[in-house]
């Protein structure tokens, strides 16, 4: 199946900072989503970026297909900006499950 | 008005009972799945429903059996529960069976078996 991984799986911030988020996956998709799992378990979507550039508010986010891999760039973090970041992907040929990378884990302090 | 929605929110049990998580999703989607994730936050798809037929089935253990009584509702039973199967649930549902829609998750289920 196909591989996601997920860099860096770590990461704090001091509040006001920016990062780049990345997520690589090893066969072709055609669906890529972003989420962030805040610290009470909830999945929030971020961007469904299969391809192309999508930006809302501080968040935006790039997805180069035929290079296979896909950015998302957090500008001026917020505390409530903490939790995991979740990478999804559907590969061509998988039907409609979505695998998932490990994340990264952010903590942004104040 | 929550899109997806599970209940209970909480569960916690002892080994060897059977329990059920219940899915409600008010979207108008066609298709709906349950996902477990571990103590280590890994995210792995268990099932998937499109117009209540089952098209995704994982390898998971058939003491899980999901059930879709209608498009709208997608409930899974777990049947003489084990230690290892404490994780949190989420019930999520797409527009489509293809793979090009956003999927939405529901708030999770948090089991934890005793």
């Amino acid at each position: 199946g196909i591989q996601v991984e997920q860099s860096p799986p770590d990461l704090i911030l001091q509040e006001g900072a920016n990062s780049t988020l990345r997520c690589n996956f090893s066969d072709s998709v055609n669906n890529l989503q972003w989420f962030h799992q805040n610290p009470w378990g909830q999945l929030i979507n971020l961007f469904y970026i299969p391809s192309g550039t999508k930006q809302n508010g501080r968040l935006s986010a790039t997805t180069v297909a035929t290079e296979r891999y896909s950015l998302l760039y957090i500008s001026s973090s917020q505390t409530t900006d903490s939790g995991v970041y979740f990478c999804a992907v559907r590969q061509e040929t998988s039907g409609s499950r979505l695998t998932f990378g490990e994340g990264t884990q952010l903590t942004v302090n104040p | 008005d929550t899109a997806v929605s599970q209940t209970p929110k909480y569960l916690v049990t002892q080994m060897g009972n059977d329990k059920s998580i219940k899915c409600e999703q008010n979207l108008g989607h066609d298709t709906m799945y349950w996902y477990k994730q571990d103590s280590k936050k890994f995210l792995k798809i268990m099932f998937s429903y499109n117009n209540k037929e089952l098209i995704i089935n994982e390898t998971v253990p058939n003491r899980f059996s999901p059930k879709s009584p209608d498009k709208a509702h997608l409930n899974l039973h777990i049947n003489s529960l084990e230690l290892g199967d404490s994780a949190v649930y989420f019930c999520a549902s797409s527009q489509g069976l293809a793979g090009f829609w956003t999927q939405y998750f529901g708030p999770g289920t948090r089991l934890l078996v005793l």
